[in-house]
């Protein structure tokens, strides 16, 4: 069984669509954060929630929102979508907060394409 | 800002010599660093970490040295096997704070 899994793994949509992309952990963590890796090949925190509250928002577009029902689920949706917002997104998990001592288990990541 | 840099983009190594990955850091405040590899189409997974009141952490063939002086840190890994070629991502973090900040990654080939 895959520890984080997310969907879809491929995703191809044109400039101003709305898509969600779904991430689910089953290690029983508390944290789950989103990743975004853009064209340069930085990995950089997006988001990350705790027991489904929000810890982290990096100064990510409001077309950007997470919503984490459970805190087994984070989701990313993306209104509006442009072609900047072209990437991989990797949604990652780990026991607690706090990168110290806490493994984070990442995603085989979601490939966006805005065309 | 980049606060952390990988400034070699790839690396090849012959299978069996030692593989060193360099990694520096700009933040003094950053006392957590951390490895992460990564092959295609799959997402990182953690490989080493190392606190800053260490220099040196060992797992197996994975080294990873840390001097606070110069900011620097390098992962060695000896002896290099074919299953080695992938990304490598340094990265690093405050020990209260909730995020890492990753290099750029540097791609591992190790040739037979």
């Amino acid at each position: 069984d895959t520890a984080v899994s997310q969907t879809p793994k491929y995703l191809v949509t044109q400039m101003g669509n709305d898509k969600s992309i779904k991430c689910e952990q089953n290690l029983g963590h508390d944290t789950m954060y989103w990743y975004k890796q853009d064209s340069k090949k930085f990995l950089k925190i997006m988001f990350s929630y705790n027991n489904k509250e929000l810890i982290i928002n990096e100064t990510v577009p409001n077309r950007f929102s997470p919503k984490s029902p459970d805190k087994a689920h984070l989701n990313l949706h993306i209104n509006s979508l442009e072609l900047g917002d072209s990437a991989v997104y990797f949604c990652a998990s780990s026991q607690s907060r706090g990168p110290s001592g806490n493994t984070i288990y990442f995603g085989e990541g979601s490939w966006l394409t805005v065309v | 800002d980049q606060q952390v840099k990988q400034n070699s983009p790839s690396l090849s190594v012959q299978e069996g010599r030692i593989s060193i990955l360099n990694c520096d850091y700009t933040n003094s405040m950053f006392d957590y660093f951390l490895w992460y590899k990564k092959y295609p189409a799959e997402g990182p997974t953690f490989l080493i970490s190392i606190s800053s009141i260490k220099d040196k952490n060992e797992d197996g063939r994975f080294t990873v040295f840390l001097n606070k002086s110069a900011k620097h840190l390098s992962l060695h890994i000896v002896p290099s096997q074919p299953g080695d070629s992938a990304v490598y991502f340094c990265a690093a973090t405050m020990n209260r704070d909730d995020k890492i900040i990753f290099g750029k990654g540097t791609r591992l080939h190790i040739l037979p």
